[in-house]
């Protein structure tokens, strides 16, 4: 069964463009979550998309913002990008949002702003 | 406010040792608790979790400790291998008996098994 994958892997913008990233879930997951790794923050909670509804958001600006397609593919979108939006962004994938499923993670998509 | 803490941002252990790494907590709510595995340039792995309701969980070299009084668990790795050589994220999921579809994230502990 082929994993979680994200496109694309590496993306290198100015500030001010806007980004679209991409997520593929593993088949037959219906639950799509965006993280965001830096190095000073660690790994933060983006948003989690389940049966093309958002169920979850973190604490991030509304520049971020996301969607989930039938098939349960999943993009993530930042608008007017700026220097500190340079990151990892995780794409993670389960079953169903149920306690206990466990979440099975993209490569990533990495992100620098110039 | 972090609510998931890693102290210790990095570990060095020698092969065949114990690799202890440890997690602190903050939201006594919190009723199911995850250790990832990372790679460069991979996405997190599961590696294996553990409920409230227990206090230990084993699965082959790896153990889990929970102590819900102190609020710390503690990842056990029996033997340590130089492939264990990851960075060792603890996670839980913030809704009572909810999802895991939002994790909060420690910010991680570099294991280094030297052979």
């Amino acid at each position: 069964k082929a994993g979680v994958t994200q496109t694309p892997r590496y993306l290198i913008k100015t500030r001010g463009q806007q980004v679209t990233l991409s997520c593929s879930p593993i088949s037959g997951h219906r639950s799509v979550s965006w993280y965001q790794q830096t190095p000073g923050q660690g790994l933060q909670f983006l948003f989690e998309y389940f049966s093309e509804t958002q169920r979850n958001k973190g604490n991030f600006p509304g520049r971020f913002s996301g969607r989930q397609f039938s098939n349960s593919r999943s993009e993530m979108n930042v608008s007017t990008l700026e220097l500190g939006d340079s990151a990892l962004y995780l794409c993670a994938s389960s079953l169903a949002a149920a306690g206990g499923e466990t979440q099975y993670f993209g490569p990533g998509t990495r992100l620098l702003v110039l | 406010d972090q609510q998931v803490k890693q102290n210790s941002p990095s570990l060095s252990v020698q092969e065949g040792r114990i690799s202890i790494l440890n997690c602190d907590y903050t939201n006594s709510m919190f009723d199911y608790f995850l250790w990832y595995k990372k790679y460069p340039a991979e996405g997190p792995t599961f590696l294996i979790s553990i409920s409230s309701i227990k206090d230990k969980n084993e699965d082959g070299r790896f153990t889990v400790f929970l102590n819900k009084s102190a609020k710390h668990l503690s990842l056990h790795i029996v033997p340590s291998q130089p492939g264990d050589s990851a960075v060792y994220f603890c996670a839980a999921p913030p809704n009572y008996g909810g999802s895991q579809g939002n994790l909060i994230f420690g910010k991680g502990t570099k294991l280094s098994v030297k052979p």
